[in-house]
Parts: structure tokens; sequence; C-alpha cells
């Protein structure tokens, strides 16, 4: 069972469109985080929200944790091909160490 | 450059082989985690180690172990290979081990094939 849904699996879009990725669960984490991988090699981490409701911004990259800490989304504006990856998020419970991962979004941002 | 180093950087080998991954984590970091991923697949959590004992095990093989040393570094053991073992497997790092808002360091990742 995936703790962590992640949706849409893949998306390719033409550069300067909007786009918005999403990561559900039915359980609450007391963190969560996004990471991005590009092929090759190690995912690296984009942001880590906290608190319910938090929105985080990174240039046209914009985070929101849900109110009950159950979801988040990445939004991205004005898509350019270097924003092509898999988006993977990332999730932590106080009741464990080990984060539970999601399966990826994989982003073709297409020129 | 993320600071955590994996050798090697590709690994070829046969069915019912053994082969062992090698991590060594940033500068500091206390903790290790082993990842596999299979082709356009997430990750899938292996086991952690923090300061050289077992912290948390997650979807292992028996046919798999891991050990942290006294330096830090770590290694994953893989034996009785099979077709399905061929992934990327990597070893991240973080300074506390525990996942509130730790932040982990992924090294660049070891492929593995096995024909």
């Amino acid at each position: 069972t995936q703790l962590l849904e992640q949706s849409p699996q893949f998306l390719s879009i033409q550069e300067g469109e909007n786009l918005t990725v999403y990561c559900n669960s039915s359980s609450v984490f007391s963190s969560l985080q996004w990471y991005r991988q590009e092929p090759g090699e190690g995912p690296v981490l984009l942001v880590t929200v906290v608190t319910g409701g938090e929105v985080k911004k990174l240039k046209r990259l914009t985070f929101q944790f849900g109110d009950a800490r159950k979801d988040s989304s990445l939004h991205i504006t004005a898509a350019q091909p270097g924003d092509t990856g898999l988006y993977l998020c990332a999730g932590a419970m106080d009741s464990n160490y080990q984060l539970i991962w999601g399966a990826g979004t994989k982003l073709i941002i297409k020129p | 450059d993320s600071g955590v180093t994996q050798t090697p950087k590709h690994l070829i080998t046969a069915t019912g082989q053994r082969v062992t991954l090698r991590c060594s984590p940033r500068s500091g970091d206390l903790s290790v985690y082993w990842y596999q991923q299979s082709l356009d697949q997430g990750l899938q959590f292996l086991i952690q180690y923090y300061n050289g004992e077992e912290r948390a095990k997650g979807n292992i093989l028996e046919r798999f172990s891991a050990q942290q040393f006294p330096d830090l570094h770590s290694e994953l053991n893989l034996s009785s290979l099979e077709l399905g073992d061929s992934a990327l497997y990597f070893c991240a790092s973080s300074f506390h081990g525990a996942g509130s808002t730790d932040t982990q360091y992924f090294g660049p990742g070891t492929r593995l094939t096995v024909l």
C-alpha cells in the first residue's frame, strides 16, 4: 500500500505553460519534503514544509502543505526545459525515523 | 556535489553472484540510508544506519545486508543476485537520522546490471 500517492505519474507540456503536481495521503505527516531527480543523478531536496497550510515559494515553484498535513502540491509557473525531471515527495511521521516516499511525477518540458 | 560518494558508479555482474556497494557520507553526517530505484520508479527504502547501528528497515530482501563502520562509511552487500535486482542503488546521508525536518543528501548512485 502506497502511503503517499503522487499524481499525475507522467506529465509532458510545452515550455511556458503552468502545471501542478500533487502528493496525497490519508495519513498525517509532521513534515513533507519535495525532491527533484534528474536522469542519472540522485534526488536533490527542493523544500521542506512543516506547518499545515504553509506555502513556500522558490522562484517559479510554489509548494503548499495541506491544512490537515495530509497532502501537498507543487505548482510551477512558466515551466522551462530545465524543470524536466522526476519530482518526488517524501513525508515524515513523528513515530518513524524513515521518510515515506511517493512514486514520483515524471515531468517533461518541451522547448 | 552533495558530498556523498558512492563506488562503483557502474557494476555489471551475473546472476548468482555477490557484490558490495560502498558509500561515504557527507562530513559530519551520522546517518546513512540505502535506497533501490528500478527503471522509471520511485525510491524504495532499504535500510538506515545511525552512528553504526541499524535504525530502520524497509523492504530489504534477506539476500541483502548492510553495515555502517566506525568511520561512518557504509556498505550494502547483495548476494545470490537475480535479474530483478538490476537497478540504481542510492545512498543518502543526514546529520540527525530523524525524519521530521532532517535533510537527506543523496550520492550519485551505483547502477547495477545483473545479466
